[in-house]
């Protein structure tokens, strides 16, 4: 059964600086993993997707990278800003099942200014 | 460019109430669909999801039901609410296959009193 887990569940950081968050998955076979925000009361926006076959996709201050033998993610965020704060959840496309994505409780963001 | 919709917002229903939230995608053919639940404080839940009209798969035993009886509408209901289904529902998009991209509406937040 595929688990994913993020690292930390909360962070506060001044703004500017660089920060990574983490999400690592117990089942490698995956077909991909992709990065959310989600503001509060709001829906998910999607940030970035990895396929399977990839190691890191980027969007402008932001860079996703995977290690699927070791079961981990990371997102990179360069410069925070007060209007990055947010939760941000990763989820890993599932093998098994066909269509099903787990996603990972999040991390919240707050980015001081 | 593609859009998604849900309707409504917000809801607030007595217990043994009926249910019906309405999701709708515009500008794409023959997606996949999916209902989430996002408890507080919590991960996100997929509920059913849906390869096709009438194609309905459920992923948890639960007091609610799906219907897809438009390529680009998928409802989710129940007959009669309990306090545990109160929540935040989100409805989320993908293009066929299993790589791909998963887009999410705005989300319907729902108490049951």
């Amino acid at each position: 059964k595929q688990e994913v887990t993020q690292i930390p569940a909360a962070l506060s950081v001044p703004e500017g600086e660089n920060l990574v968050l983490n999400c690592s998955f117990t089942d490698s076979a995956i077909y991909n993993l992709q990065w959310f925000r989600q503001d509060p009361g709001k829906g998910l926006t999607s940030l970035l997707l990895i396929q399977s076959s990839q190691r890191e996709q980027t969007s402008g201050r932001l860079n996703a990278s995977l290690d699927k033998s070791s079961g981990r993610s990371t997102l990179y965020i360069a410069a925070s800003q007060p209007g990055d704060s947010a939760t941000y959840l990763c989820a890993v496309g599932g093998h098994t099942g066909g269509f099903k994505t787990i996603f990972g409780a999040g991390t919240r963001l707050f980015v001081k200014a | 460019s593609q859009t998604i919709h849900q309707w409504p917002a917000t809801l607030v229903q007595p217990v043994g109430s009926p249910l019906s939230l309405e999701c709708t995608v515009e500008g794409t053919s023959n997606p996949n669909l999916y209902w989430y639940r996002q408890a507080a404080g919590r991960g996100l839940q997929l509920l059913f999801y849906s390869v096709g009209i009438g194609q309905i798969s459920s992923e948890v035993p639960q007091n609610l039901s799906a219907s897809r009886p438009q390529d680009r509408q998928f409802i989710l209901s129940s007959k009669k609410l309990l306090l545990s289904d109160s929540g935040f529902y989100l409805c989320a998009w993908s293009t066929r296959g299993h790589s791909n991209e998963q887009f999410f509406g705005p989300g319907t937040r729902l108490t049951v009193l």
